[in-house]
């Protein structure tokens, strides 16, 4: 099953762009990552998911490169409201019947947003 | 829409105690999850059910932990007995799909448990 690693912690500034990183080496062929955000006393919201080269959508951009052995979350423009804890998710699919799976979350890098 | 919705919102216990918590998914959604959350271990999934039926049960840590699905609406998380070390945040999330893969999950807001 692949773990995944993030760094613990990032600190930006508003309006920068924010590159969150994340590892796992051992991932396999048809797994998909997944981020979700997770604000203080609130359960982790979905943000982008993908499987390989770049999604984007209308609030982040996500780069997994050809050996999809990382994958890097990609912020716009920051603010303050951004600051969160960013979970990696690697959804490892154990039967192809979709009726078996095992979802393994990073440790959750927490960005910091300053004025 | 409602969300996911969990009750209660803060439970305190003591040792020993059963402990129920509850969740509602949303509405229309055949997927259902519980997640527990500590700052020790992050954030950790117990089980899931699809349509009702239990799929994967290897998170649940040990036997003091059962759950329920008896309907689409309704699913329940219990300890028997509980213990200071179960002390957490527990999160329910449903999805629409069956896949588990590749269904975006919608979370609650959880239930903080502390058990003294």
């Amino acid at each position: 099953l692949a773990k995944t690693t993030q760094p613990i912690s990032m600190d930006s500034y508003e309006g920068q762009e924010v590159n969150i990183t994340c590892s796992h080496n051992n991932i396999a062929t048809n797994d998909y990552i997944t981020w979700y955000q997770q604000f203080p006393s609130q359960g982790p919201r979905f943000i982008i998911q993908g499987y390989k080269t770049k999604v984007t959508n209308e609030v982040a951009s996500l780069f997994i490169p050809a050996d999809r052995k990382s994958s890097t979350l990609s912020l716009p423009r920051v603010s303050l409201s951004d600051t969160a804890v960013y979970y990696c998710l690697v959804t490892t699919v154990l039967d192809y019947g979709g009726a078996t799976n095992k979802l393994i979350f990073g440790t959750g890098t927490l960005l910091a947003v300053q004025p | 829409d409602a969300g996911v919705i969990q009750s209660p919102r803060h439970e305190v216990t003591e040792m020993g105690q059963e402990v129920t918590l509850r969740c509602k998914p949303i509405s229309g959604h055949n997927s259902l999850f519980w997640y527990r959350q500590t700052m020790m271990r992050g954030l950790e999934l117990l089980i899931y059910f699809n349509n009702n039926v239990p799929i994967d049960d290897s998170g649940m840590p040990e036997d003091r932990f059962s759950a329920k699905m008896p309907n689409a609406s309704f699913s329940t998380l219990k300890i028997q007995p509980s213990e200071p070390r179960d002390s957490a945040v527990y999160f329910c999330a449903s999805s629409k799909g069956p896949s588990v893969l590749t269904d975006t999950q919608y979370f609650g807001p959880g239930t903080r448990l502390t058990v003294l």
